[in-house]
């Protein structure tokens, strides 16, 4: 398996406008994890997914911030509009989970550098 | 919210020395700790999961060791190289999510 995959791994951008960071899981993940590293926050969980089904948004920073996952092997986060303060490495993760959840580590993408200008 | 510390946020030893860090986390609804190794321009990487009390992990020259009654962890580097370099973050599993702590930026100068 390939990994974790997100897309595109730099992204440099003007304020206002829309940015729609991707992810692929590791196949037959059920779980699904968007992080957020800044210098100040350290490594933030913003939403996870179980199953296709958002869980948990409740770190999704105010309303510019929405994901989807419409499929077990695709999810986007989209910032709409984007400001300076956005600037960050975005990262996705995902895991097994049932039974085995306790001792199921998080894999993680490359993460995506994102620079709102 | 989770509260998951770690110190020192930084380290500098020289080749050769030996060193640990610490990660605190809550002691209740505990399901696992992770400690990850996190190099600059990479993803992160696990290194232990550890889910009962006292248990202790061996990689090579790196080990961890856990406490859940109290609430802390220990990350140990036996004899540091300049590739352990990195940053090494725990993180605390409760239910289905993961709560990372800050991490200890580690630098092994040769």
């Amino acid at each position: 398996d390939a990994g974790v995959i997100q897309s595109p791994r730099h992204e440099v951008t003007e304020m206002g406008q829309e940015v729609t960071l991707r992810c692929k899981p590791i196949s037959g993940h059920d779980y699904l994890f968007w992080y957020r590293q800044t210098m100040m926050r350290g490594l933030e969980l913003l939403i996870y997914f179980n199953n296709n089904v958002p869980i948990d948004d409740s770190g999704m920073p105010e309303d510019r911030f929405s994901a989807k996952m419409p499929n077990a092997s695709f999810s986007t986060l989209k910032i709409q509009p984007s400001e300076p303060r956005d600037s960050a490495v975005y990262f996705c993760a995902s895991s097994l989970g049932g039974q085995g959840i306790r001792n199921t580590e998080a894999f993680f993408g490359q993460g995506t550098r994102l620079t709102v200008v | 919210i989770l509260n998951v510390e770690q110190s020192p946020q930084s380290l500098h030893v020289q080749e050769g020395d030996s060193t640990n860090f610490t990660c605190s986390f809550p002691s209740s609804n505990f399901y696992a700790l992770h400690w990850y190794r996190w190099e600059t321009a990479k993803s992160p990487e696990a290194l232990f999961v550890m889910t009962l009390n006292g248990d202790e992990k061996k990689k090579g020259r790196i080990s961890a060791t856990l406490n859940t009654k109290e609430g802390y962890s220990y990350l140990y580097i036996k004899g540091s190289q300049p590739e352990d370099s990195a940053t090494y973050l725990c993180a605390f599993r409760r239910y289905s999510t993961l709560t990372f702590g800050k991490g200890t930026m580690l630098l092994v100068s040769p």
